[in-house]
C-alpha cells in the first residue's frame, strides 16, 4: 500500500475532552478524507480536503473539525468528545477525485 | 440525498460456491468503486467502473455496472477462504459507501 499512516492506532478518552487524530501520507495526494466506520453503517464521510487549507463537510460532520496545513497531513479534531463518537476512524487519500482511495490502518477511538 | 444500498448484509458460503453482492443507488452514479476489507483491516481498493454496462474481471471476481448506472454487482466464482471479508461499493460525486456485505467461507 501507499504510504499513509494514522496515529494513534488506539485511544481511550473521557467525555468532554478534545481529541485530535492525525493522518500522514507520503504520496503527494491532493485529496484526503476522514471516515468513521460503525457496524451496519459502512463508512461515513466526516470531512474531506481537496488541497492545502481547502476542506469541506461530509455527511456526519457535526462535532468534528479538520485542518490541512500541509499536503501530507490531515488532522481530525473532536472538539468535545461524546460517547456517540466511539468508532473506528479511517483516513484515506487519492491523487484525483475519481481514483481509488488508499486507506490508512484506522484509529480505534473509545469515549468513556 | 444520495443513498447507496448494498445487499445482502451477510453471506455465508461453503468453499467453492459462488457469491454475489449487489449495490443500488437512488441516483445515477458517475462511477462506482469496490473495496474489500479483511477482518480487523482497512478497506482496500479493488476496481472502478465508469461506463454504462461495463464489465471487468479480476481472476475469479467479476464486476458489473448497470446500464442505467444506478446499480452494480460483484460476483466471486468458486469462493476460497482468502475471499473472507466485507465488500463495499462506493459511488457518486461524494463517494457514498454502502453498508457492505460480509462474506464468510466455510472450508
Amino acid at each position: 500500500d501507499a504510504g499513509i499512516t494514522q496515529s494513534p492506532r488506539h485511544k481511550v478518552t473521557e467525555t468532554g475532552t478534545p481529541v485530535t487524530l492525525r493522518c500522514h501520507q507520503t504520496e503527494n495526494h491532493r485529496y484526503m478524507y476522514w471516515y468513521r466506520q460503525d457496524p451496519g453503517h459502512g463508512l461515513r464521510l466526516i470531512h474531506y480536503s481537496y488541497g492545502v487549507k481547502d476542506t469541506d463537510k461530509g455527511e456526519v460532520s457535526d462535532g468534528y473539525s479538520v485542518s490541512r496545513s500541509k499536503t501530507e497531513d490531515f488532522l481530525l479534531t473532536l472538539e468535545s468528545a461524546t460517547s456517540s463518537q466511539t468508532s473506528v476512524y479511517f483516513c484515506a487519500s487519492t491523487r484525483e477525485a475519481n481514483y481509488g482511495y488508499t486507506f490508512g490502518s484506522g484509529t480505534r477511538l473509545t469515549v468513556v | 440525498g444520495q443513498q447507496v444500498m448494498q445487499i445482502p448484509q451477510y453471506q455465508h458460503v461453503q468453499e467453492g460456491e459462488d457469491f454475489t453482492t449487489y449495490c443500488n443507488s437512488s441516483t445515477t452514479l458517475s462511477n462506482i468503486q469496490w473495496y474489500k476489507q479483511r477482518p480487523g483491516g482497512h478497506p482496500v481498493f479493488l476496481i472502478q467502473l465508469v461506463k454504462s454496462g461495463e464489465v471487468k474481471k479480476q481472476k475469479r471476481l467479476t464486476f458489473q455496472f448497470g446500464e442505467a448506472k444506478k446499480n452494480s454487482s460483484l460476483h466471486i466464482t468458486a469462493t476460497q477462504t482468502t475471499d473472507v471479508g466485507t465488500y463495499f461499493c462506493a459511488g457518486g460525486r461524494d463517494m457514498r459507501f454502502g453498508a457492505g456485505t460480509r462474506l464468510t467461507v466455510k472450508p
